[in-house]
């Protein structure tokens, strides 16, 4: 049973406009959660994080907002530039220990047209 | 800043052969974690240390082994390899205890002949 849902394999968007990437988790006990950027061959790249204990976070472009009761996340984009073009995944940990394990979603190939 | 460095970056193996991926965190990270993507999948955590002790182990098959080493550099050894084991390896680290921002390295391609 996958913990950790994208369930939109695909997003596409116009540039400038906003991109609302989405994300639903199973497991109630997770409290820390992050995105990821990622091109083909390469290494995940970190973009923001939010914990449990708050219901958004915003960094530049990007803002995350959490809904703990509806066990969902998203990211927002604004405004989206063709260089955020990528697979993003969401990502959902525990925060008790070092060492904790990220469980991935499946992902989301954003792609934003010029 | 400096990154997660991963060696070698592309590797070539035979069944039944033996690989050995190399991982070295970020200065001053103390945890370092392994996961493997398969083509058109997310990715899937192996096995984790924290300050040179196993933290965490997920599905990592009984022929793989790895361990942090007292520089914190860490390495994922794999024997007796088999086809599906050809994926893209990366390793992560991070500074402290639970809830730190995972950090990825460039990941190694390994494919099994």
């Amino acid at each position: 049973d996958q913990q950790v849902k994208q369930n939109s394999p695909s997003l596409s968007v116009q540039e400038g406009r906003i991109s609302i990437l989405n994300c639903d988790y199973t497991n109630s006990m997770f409290d820390y959660f992050l995105w990821y950027k990622k091109y083909p061959a390469e290494g995940p790249t970190f973009l923001i994080s939010i914990s449990s204990i708050k219901d958004k976070n915003e960094d530049g472009r990007f803002t995350v907002f959490l809904n703990k009761s509806a066990k969902h996340l998203s990211l927002h984009i604004v405004p989206s530039q063709p260089g955020d073009s990528a697979v993003y995944f969401c990502a959902a940990s525990f925060s008790n220990n070092a060492g904790n394990m990220l469980t991935f979603g499946g992902g989301t190939r954003l792609m934003v047209k010029p | 800043a400096a990154g997660v460095i991963q060696s070698p970056r592309h590797l070539i193996k035979e069944k039944r052969e033996t690989a050995t991926l190399k991982c070295y965190p970020i200065p001053r990270h103390d945890t370092v974690y392994w996961y493997q993507q398969g083509p058109g999948q997310d990715p899937q955590f192996l096995i984790s240390f924290y300050e040179k002790m196993q933290s965490d182990k997920g599905s990592i098959p009984d022929r793989f082994s790895a361990q942090q080493f007292s520089d914190y550099h860490s390495e994922l050894n794999m024997s007796s390899l088999e086809l599906g084991d050809s994926a893209l390896y990366f390793c992560a680290s991070s500074s402290g205890p639970g809830g730190d921002t995972q950090y990825f390295g460039p990941g190694t391609r390994l494919t099994v002949l």
